[in-house]
Formats: C-alpha cells, sequence, structure tokens
C-alpha cells in the first residue's frame, strides 16, 4: 500500500542552523510534492510545489529537493528562527490531474533561541 | 488573499446530535475538501466536491454526509454524533484545472472546527 513517511519525532535545533526534513515515500509515483506548515490548533498553510521533473526548488529561506530514485524529499530551512518553529507537513500529489493529495503525518519543528 | 471560514472554532455536542460544520471560501474555487485530523493519524479525507451539487467520497465518509448547494459553501454533516468522531475538522478549496484559475494542486485551508462530541 501506499506509504509517506515523515519522522514522528520533533526536531530540536538551535537558531541560526538549518533545519531538515524528510518526507520518504514508498508504493507511489507523485507528479508533484508539495511541503504545508501547520501551527497549533491552525489548519495547514501552503509552502513550496515541486514537480517530479525538478530536481530542487528554492522561496527565500527555504529549499526543497525531490529525488524519484530514491523517493524521498528533503526540506531545508537555513538561518533559521524561533518562529519557524511549528509542524511541517509533505504532501504527494498523483499524475492523472485528480488534484487530491495524500498527506504525512507531520514532522515537529522547534527551534530554539 | 483567498480566505476559507469556517463556521466554529470551537464546539461541543452530545452523542445523537446531528452536527452541522459550514466551510466558505471566497475565491471562486471549484473544488472543496473536508478532513479530519487526529494525533499520531494526520490528514484524513472525508469528502470533496469538484462542482455544486457533486461529491465524492474519500478515503473515511462513514458517519458522515456532505452538501454543496452553492460554489462557495461546503456543508460537512454528522447525521448522529458519536464520541469516535471527536477530532479537528478542517475545510479546503483548491482552484480548477482550467488555465488562469490558479495552482490546482495547492489546498487553502480553514482555521479547523475541534469537534468535542460527549
Amino acid at each position: 500500500s501506499q506509504k509517506i513517511e515523515q519522522n514522528s519525532e520533533a526536531l530540536n535545533i538551535q537558531e541560526g542552523k538549518t533545519a531538515t526534513l524528510t518526507c520518504n515515500y514508498t508504493n507511489y509515483s507523485p507528479a508533484y510534492l508539495q511541503w504545508y506548515r501547520q501551527d497549533p490548533g491552525r489548519g495547514p498553510v501552503f509552502l513550496l510545489l515541486i514537480r517530479e521533473n525538478e530536481k530542487e526548488k528554492r522561496k527565500e529561506r527555504l529549499k526543497v529537493t525531490f529525488d524519484t530514485t530514491l523517493k524521498q524529499s528533503l526540506f531545508h530551512i537555513t538561518a533559521s528562527q524561533p518562529a519557524d518553529s511549528a509542524t511541517y507537513l509533505c504532501a504527494l500529489d498523483p499524475s492523472g490531474g485528480s488534484y487530491i493529495p495524500t498527506f504525512g503525518r507531520g514532522t515537529s519543528l522547534i527551534v530554539h533561541p | 488573499d483567498v480566505k476559507v471560514t469556517q463556521s466554529s472554532r470551537y464546539l461541543v455536542k452530545r452523542t445523537g446530535e446531528k452536527v452541522f460544520l459550514e466551510c466558505v471560501q471566497d475565491m471562486d474555487h471549484e473544488n472543496m475538501f473536508w478532513y479530519r485530523q487526529d494525533p499520531g493519524l494526520g490528514l484524513r479525507l472525508i469528502y470533496f466536491s469538484y462542482d455544486v451539487k457533486m461529491k465524492e467520497k474519500g478515503d473515511i465518509p462513514e458517519g458522515y454526509s456532505v452538501s454543496r448547494e452553492k460554489k462557495e459553501r461546503f456543508s460537512l454533516i454528522l447525521e448522529s454524533a458519536s464520541t469516535n468522531q471527536t477530532s479537528m475538522y478542517l475545510c479546503a478549496s483548491t482552484a480548477g484545472a482550467i488555465e488562469g484559475q490558479g495552482n490546482p494542486y495547492e489546498q487553502y485551508f480553514g482555521p479547523g472546527t475541534r469537534l468535542t462530541v460527549t
């Protein structure tokens, strides 16, 4: 069955360091992969989308990589700040235009001042 | 900015009650979705709709129904609430796939309704 894995343990890092979150998947061939941020008690907010033929995408301090051979996406936040503390969800979209993503369970990031 | 609103942030209902959760989006989006989110289980799709009066079952439709009488409004109905339906309910919308209408993959979420059934 299709499976999306994100580290269930919280990632704790010091302010200013680069945070790297991982999204692995099995039995899936996504055409698109998205990353969302979710603050406690709030709905997720879209951050970035990367296509299967793109290796890397950047937006300000954010960088996403997508390796379809390894079936993995890495999400990096450079120069992290305490305000970056949140849960980050990856979401995979299949090809075929259904536009219905499957979400991972998310990884909590805690940035310490 | 797309805005998705949900009728209540917090709701407490009794077992057996009929519960209505309302969601409204203001960007003329074609597609609307209802999810529930539980600790350790992540986001699970209950129902979605591609158009007015259209609905499709998601992964966990049992015990729920939906209504989409107007394009901007998507309602989730719990016919007879049960304690195992205590959860965070999230509504989302996306643009249609027609070029120029926006990114059809980007989901815009509402703030969520924390429902407790006692």
